[in-house]
């Protein structure tokens, strides 16, 4: 596609339940980055993914928040057990090369509401 | 963690220039001075960015002091459709690593 799509575009789910957030970089873009936005806040830094590297995942703020990349493209950001604090926009982005600057490309986002 | 700090809001009339302050008084030599913008409901789109040379693209002018300790975004003639929160980064240029958002600035475009 022409851009970063993310899936679903709206998502609402029970406390305690597992969701499932998928993003479809740009193609051949091997930086990929997860955000979340909270109303009315900035964006708060998840995690980051480059080519084969391992991730960074110095931003998931706690072991419910897990996720990976498949085939170096598509990546799911999975939260389990979820809580209302949860609720937020979440935002992937998806960048070019590694050698060279690396503008980032967002999605629309996933707004994920927690009841 | 975000290396810059701006201004909260700024408010600016319609067909002015809007100038958008940043200071990153902790840049390091290899570090870039990024601007992206997010405009209400969408993701953030990139603007501009710089190392030490002012630049200028179809969007904006960037200003980046001598010390490279702050930086401006010039939108020269702003528009109703520049009304969004405006977030200034510094970051290396390429590489494995992060993207790191603060704050930003709420610029209000007033008719």
């Amino acid at each position: 596609g022409a851009g970063v799509s993310q899936s679903p575009s709206n998502k609402v789910t029970e406390k305690g339940k597992d969701v499932e957030l998928r993003c479809d970089p740009i193609s051949g873009h091997t930086a990929l980055y997860w955000y979340r936005q909270s109303l009315g806040q900035g964006l708060e830094f998840l995690i980051y993914f480059q080519g084969n590297s391992a991730p960074d995942k110095s931003g998931l703020p706690s072991d419910r928040f897990s996720a990976e990349r498949t085939g170096g493209s598509v990546s799911t950001l999975t939260i389990q057990r979820t809580q209302q604090e949860d609720s937020a926009v979440y935002l992937c982005a998806s960048g070019a090369g590694f050698y060279t600057f690396t503008e980032a490309f967002f999605g629309q986002g996933t707004r994920l509401t927690v009841v | 963690d975000a290396k810059t700090t701006q201004p909260p809001s700024m408010d600016c009339a319609e067909g002015r220039a809007a100038n958008l302050p940043c200071n990153h008084s902790t840049i390091s030599g290899n570090e870039y001075v990024y601007w992206y913008r997010q405009i209400h409901s969408q993701g953030p789109q990139y603007i501009i960015h710089g190392l030490k040379n002012n630049e200028t693209n179809e969007m904006a002018s960037l200003i980046i002091t001598e010390d490279r300790k702050s930086s401006t975004l010039i939108l020269p003639h702003a528009t109703l459709r520049d009304t969004a929160v405006y977030y200034c980064i510094v970051r290396v240029a390429a590489g494995a690593n992060n993207l790191f958002f603060g704050t930003g600035t709420r610029l209000t475009v007033i008719p």
